[in-house]
C-alpha cells in the first residue's frame, strides 16, 4: 500500500526558528511536491523535485528551501521561521503522467 | 504562471440535490486530474482524464474535459452526507509533457445540508 508519511501532524514554533519538515515516501517515485494550504487560496506549491539533489521552485518559494539527499525523503526548510508562515503544509509523492498521493499533512504554528 | 480557478468556492446543497464545480486553467493541460479532502484530511486522488473531450463517470460522478484542454467539471448527482469535503482539480501545463509540475485549483467546499 503506497504510503507518504509527516515527521509532524502538529508543531509549534517561534518568530526566528528555523524549522525542518521531513516527508517520506516508500513507492520509489521520482517526483516529490511540497504545498502550503490556506483557507480561500487551495493548495500552492512551493518546491518540487524530480530527482534527487534536484529541486524547482514552485509559485511561492520564498522564505523557503528544500533538500532531497535521496529518493524517498524530501524535506522543507523554514530559514527564519514568521508568523505568515503559519499554515498546513502538505507533502506529495508521485510518479510521471499519474496521481499524487498526499501524506497527512502538518499543521505548522509559528507564535 | 499558470492559473488555475475553480467556481463556486463555495456551495451548500440539500442532500439529494446535484452539484457541479467548474475548473479552468489559463494555460492548456496535458491531463486534468480531481481530488477530494475530507473535512481533517487529506487529497485523495479521485480520476484522471486526458483526451479533449473526454467525460468518465464513477457511480454518481461524472467528470468531463473540455475540448480544449483548458477547463474541466464535476458534476455529483443527488448528493449525499459522504459528498462533503473540498473538490480539487489539478494539472501539468501541456510543454511540461505531464511531468513534473502540477498546479492546483483553489477548490470547492461541499457541505450538503441532511
Amino acid at each position: 500500500d503506497v504510503k507518504v508519511t509527516q515527521s509532524s501532524r502538529y508543531l509549534v514554533k517561534r518568530t526566528g526558528e528555523k524549522v525542518f519538515l521531513e516527508c517520506v515516501q516508500d513507492m520509489d517515485h521520482e517526483n516529490m511536491f511540497w504545498y502550503r494550504q490556506d483557507p480561500g487560496l487551495g493548495l500552492r506549491l512551493i518546491y518540487f523535485s524530480y530527482d534527487v539533489k534536484m529541486k524547482e521552485k514552485g509559485d511561492i518559494p520564498e522564505g523557503y528551501s528544500v533538500s532531497r539527499e535521496k529518493k524517498e525523503r524530501f524535506s522543507l526548510i523554514l530559514e527564519s521561521a514568521s508568523t505568515n508562515q503559519t499554515s498546513m503544509y502538505l507533502c506529495a509523492s508521485r510518479p510521471p503522467l499519474a496521481e499524487q498521493f498526499f501524506g497527512p499533512g502538518t499543521r505548522l504554528t509559528v507564535l | 504562471g499558470q492559473q488555475v480557478m475553480q467556481i463556486p468556492q463555495y456551495q451548500h446543497v440539500q442532500e439529494g440535490e446535484d452539484f457541479t464545480t467548474y475548473c479552468n486553467s489559463s494555460t492548456t493541460l496535458s491531463n486534468i486530474q480531481w481530488y477530494k479532502q475530507r473535512p481533517g484530511g487529506h487529497p485523495v486522488f479521485l480520476i484522471q482524464l486526458v483526451k479533449s473531450g473526454e467525460v468518465k463517470k464513477q457511480k454518481r460522478l461524472t467528470f468531463q474535459f473540455g475540448e480544449a484542454k483548458k477547463n474541466s467539471s464535476l458534476h455529483i448527482t443527488a448528493t449525499q452526507t459522504t459528498d462533503v469535503g473540498t473538490y480539487f482539480c489539478a494539472g501539468p501545463p501541456w510543454e511540461s509533457g505531464g511531468y513534473q509540475k502540477v498546479t492546483f485549483g483553489t477548490g470547492t467546499k461541499l457541505q450538503v445540508i441532511p
